[in-house]
């Protein structure tokens, strides 16, 4: 079974500049969360989705905002782009409440 | 997000050795899981635990849950090579947080 899928694998945007990064969760998996990770770091939680519903939300800025669509898939967008949000942006999904979490390969994003 | 404080922050090994490194926390968490990251690429689960005290093996990995609910150590026996990566620690608070917190890492060399 194919693991998650996230595009584009890299993205390079100028300050300003608006962002969307898209994620397809394993097939079955109703969840999908985001995570920032910046250099050097662990990964830092910003959104979790379950059947098309925000559960939860981490310490970001409002420019950070997602959805997920009927088909589990999902979108991260960021808006009014800074140098700080350069990072890899990880997507993770899960069947429910208490499984695992899986990630995929990550979207590595420039900000210049 | 919750401070989890992992260690060593680096560690080199050599073909053979058996390495641990733990995580540990001022807040108690529900589930403790173990990823490890190689360079460009998504976190992969390695060993997830869901009960205070329970010891979990994965090939040559065994990872426990400490009965505080507060700590978490992974131990990989006979290292090889390929173990060489980024081992991140996380947690979940309770079973109805689908938000995982991760430590900072431990990174694994070989040691030349």
């Amino acid at each position: 079974d194919a693991g998650v899928t996230q595009s584009p694998t890299h993205l390079i945007k100028t300050r300003g500049q608006q962002v969307t990064l898209r994620c397809s969760p394993i097939s079955g998996h109703k969840s999908v969360s985001w995570y920032q990770q910046v250099l050097g770091q662990g990964p830092q939680f910003i959104f979790q989705y379950y059947e098309k519903e925000e559960r939860g939300r981490g310490n970001f800025p409002d420019r950070f905002s997602a959805r997920q669509f009927p088909n589990y898939s999902s979108e991260l967008n960021v808006n009014a782009l800074l140098l700080g949000d350069s990072a890899l942006y990880l997507c993770a999904s899960n069947r429910g409440v208490r499984d695992e979490q899986y990630f995929g390969p990550g979207t590595r994003l420039t900000v210049t | 997000g919750q401070q989890l404080n992992q260690s060593p922050q680096s560690m080199f090994i050599q073909e053979g050795e058996d390495v641990s490194m733990n995580c540990t926390s001022s807040s108690i968490f529900n589930t403790w899981l173990w990823y490890k990251q190689d360079p460009g690429e998504g976190p992969v689960l390695l060993i997830a635990l869901y009960k205070a005290g329970e010891l979990t093996s994965n090939g040559r990995l065994t990872a426990q849950f400490g009965i505080t609910r507060k700590d978490s150590f992974l131990n990989i026996s006979a290292s090889i090579p390929s173990d060489v990566g980024i081992y991140f620690c996380a947690g979940q608070l309770s079973s109805n947080d689908y938000k995982l917190s991760f430590g900072a890492g431990t990174t694994v060399t070989v040691r030349a």
